[in-house]
């Protein structure tokens, strides 16, 4: 079946880069999606990258692509305090379903 | 800038009784987009609209009903609630079907007791 999975843990050090993987299960994925959610609060979109790309690279966000192992990583570089918090992975299927991860909670520390 | 809006943003019912909650998408974005994230859950997206029409089904239970009106504002309807109902509703909107350029509100919290 459809499946996303995430590490759900990751702790770095403020002006560290932080790395968070994700793998899926559906080959024929349309996009790929990084969401972000803080402590209490909603969700926010923070990068997609589209199935034939290997990598994007957005301001401190890099996520690359390997569709041949189906998995997915965010790069956050400089990590600061304010990135603290729960990344979600999701997969927009062959069947335009969208299906989330688990979500790694990332805590920066000072 | 203008943002997405929900209402309520926090809502409380029994069980058995029935909820509506609203999405207010930007200005000028048509395509609307619910998901359901449970204490300590992932996000499931529930279902979406464009141009008032149904576009994408997801994980929405049958006793919920959803449609995108005229303004492009949209409503989902929750009969027969149940415990399990408790979450988080998320709306997002973009301007047409890119759903890789969602814009989420802040979300309405639907407690059931």
């Amino acid at each position: 079946g459809e499946d996303v999975e995430q590490s759900l843990f990751l702790s770095v050090r403020e002006g560290d880069s932080s790395v968070i993987n994700c793998t899926y299960t559906d080959s024929s994925s349309t996009y790929l999606y990084w969401y972000k959610q803080e402590p209490g609060a909603g969700l926010q979109l923070l990068t997609y990258i589209f199935s034939n790309m290997d990598m994007k690279q957005d301001q401190r966000l890099t996520v690359l692509l390997n569709k041949k192992d189906k998995h997915l990583s965010l790069r956050i570089a400089d990590t600061q305090t304010g990135d603290s918090a729960i990344y979600f992975c999701a997969e927009k299927t062959s069947y335009d379903k969208v299906i989330f991860g688990p979500g790694t909670s990332l805590s920066v520390i000072p | 800038a203008a943002g997405v809006i929900q209402s309520p943003r926090h809502l409380i019912k029994e069980k058995r009784e029935t909820a509506t909650l609203k999405c207010y998408p930007i200005p000028r974005h048509d395509t609307v987009y619910w998901y359901q994230q449970g204490p300590g859950q992932d996000p499931q997206f529930l279902i979406s609209f464009y141009e008032k029409m149904q576009s994408d089904k997801g994980s929405i239970p049958d006793r919920f009903s959803a449609q995108q009106f005229s303004d492009y504002h949209s409503e989902l309807n929750m009969s027969s609630l149940e415990l399990g109902d408790s979450a988080l509703y998320f709306c997002a909107s973009s301007l047409g079907l890119k759903d890789y350029e969602q814009y989420f509100g802040p979300g309405t919290r639907l407690t059931v007791t």
